[in-house]
């Protein structure tokens, strides 16, 4: 298995620029959740997503959009991009269920600079 | 808002010593978790303790939440230089499956 992984690992836009950060997992994992981490900070929730078809808003949603149109894929989507956007960005998923861990399971990151 | 703030935010000790580090929350939860994070990679899971429970084991990890405090402790024994990196709390609420991670602290173990 595979476990989380993230495209692209790096990217450097220019403000007002749009891009799409892909996450996926082969673990047929019902949760999904994008993350940013800042420097010297623990990581904020950006959306998550509790099953295919479904998103939610975290804690520091303005300026992303997210699709979860297969259950495998969770897309993290910038309109136009800011400064203040510059992270890194990370993915997690986890098991359904209240007898499963609730432990999450990380991608190993984007790093994305905005200039 | 960071829900977990830890304690401290950097500690340095030697190969073969204890390392203590500390989290506290602010709202109810369901349970509590302790992440690894080394140095530009992603967050790794350790240990996972539930609202219900006092301490936890794992390994060289002893977790003890204290919920009339709010707080919880991770204790490293017998750390090895391989321990190096930041590590974080995360609490999941009770009403949804999200997590909300603390600043967290950098370890560093000097061989």
């Amino acid at each position: 298995n595979a476990g989380v992984t993230q495209t692209p690992k790096f990217r450097v836009l220019k403000t007002g620029q749009s891009m799409t950060l892909l996450c996926a997992q082969d673990m047929n994992h019902e949760y999904m959740y994008w993350y940013r981490q800042d420097p010297g900070m623990g990581l904020r929730l950006i959306h998550y997503s509790v099953g295919e078809g479904t998103t939610a808003k975290g804690e520091v949603p303005d300026g992303y959009n997210v699709s979860r149109l297969k259950k495998q894929n969770f897309l993290l989507g910038l309109e136009s991009a800011a400064p203040s956007q510059t992270s890194v960005y990370f993915c997690a998923s986890s098991p359904p269920g209240l007898a499963a861990s609730y432990e999450q399971y990380f991608g190993p990151g984007t790093r994305l600079t905005v200039t | 808002s960071q829900q977990g703030e830890e304690d401290p935010q950097a500690l340095s000790i030697q190969e073969g010593e204890n390392a203590t580090m500390n989290c506290s929350y602010k709202t109810s939860i369901n349970n509590l978790q302790w992440y690894r994070q080394n140095s530009g990679r992603g967050l790794v899971h350790l240990i996972l303790i539930r609202s219900n429970e006092r301490e936890k084991h794992s390994g060289r990890l002893r977790v003890t939440l204290d919920t009339s405090k709010k707080s919880s402790s991770l204790l490293i024994t017998a750390s090895r230089a391989a321990d190096t990196a930041s590590y974080f709390c995360a609490t999941m609420d009770t009403g949804r499956r999200a997590l909300t991670f603390g600043s967290g602290t950098r370890l560093q173990v000097q061989p």
